[in-house]
């Protein structure tokens, strides 16, 4: 199994261009979450969807849009990128996170490093 | 909002000593998860506990959950240079399935 892939690993963008950071899971896992990560602020939650056309908002949604009409897919799209933008990405799946019920926790896709100049 | 705050936020020790870090959440949690996320990676999911009091042991590493289910602790025994990272706890916010993360503690190992 590939697990949660991300794609691109790496990526430069001007301010106000838009762009989507795929994210993809072959464990047939309902819930899945895009995170931020900033130096000093550990990893912030944008947003969440608990299974295929259901997303809600996390901790800092403003200016990023996700979908999931899928099980396996989940993207996340910048709408108008700024520099605040900056940060590592990372997509996480779960079979039952936040229920108690699994023991697994997260799985971790190898995260998308945005610049925006 | 939720809160879930770790202290230290950085922590240096030699290689052989112990450490801790204290996961503190303002608000009761279900349970509480751990994770290591080594430099330049991504976290990895270590432990999940649910229960008041419970403690769990993975070799080296001691998780606790507090009695009030707001609070957490890690330590690690003897550390190795392996042991180095980032170590997260996270929770379930409101609704449970919002999973807020803490904002880490970041662990070096010097031989």
């Amino acid at each position: 199994n590939a697990g949660v892939t991300q794609t691109p690993k790496f990526q430069v963008l001007k301010t106000g261009q838009s762009m989507t950071l795929q994210c993809a899971q072959d464990m047939n896992h309902e819930y899945m979450s895009w995170y931020r990560q900033d130096p000093g602020m550990g990893l912030r939650l944008i947003h969440y969807s608990v299974g295929a056309g259901i997303t809600d908002q996390g901790e800092v949604p403003n200016g990023y849009n996700v979908s999931r009409s899928t099980t396996e897919d989940f993207p996340l799209r910048l709408l108008s990128a700024a520099p605040s933008q900056t940060s590592v990405y990372f997509c996480a799946s779960s079979n039952s996170v936040g229920t108690g019920m699994s023991a697994y926790g997260y799985t971790f896709g190898s995260g998308t490093r945005l610049t925006v100049v | 909002g939720q809160q879930v705050m770790q202290i230290p936020q950085y922590q240096h020790v030699q290689e052989g000593e112990d450490f801790t870090t204290y996961c503190n959440s303002s608000t009761t949690l279900s349970n509480i998860q751990w994770y290591k996320q080594r430099p330049g990676g991504h976290p990895v999911f270590l432990i999940q506990l649910v229960k008041s009091g419970e403690v769990k042991k993975q070799k080296r590493l001691t998780f606790q959950f507090g009695e009030a289910k707001k609070n957490s602790s890690l330590h690690i025994t003897a550390t190795q240079t392996t042991d180095v990272g980032t170590y997260f706890c996270a929770g379930p916010g409101a609704p449970r399935l919002k999973y807020i993360f803490g904002t880490g503690t970041r662990l070096k190992v010097l031989a």
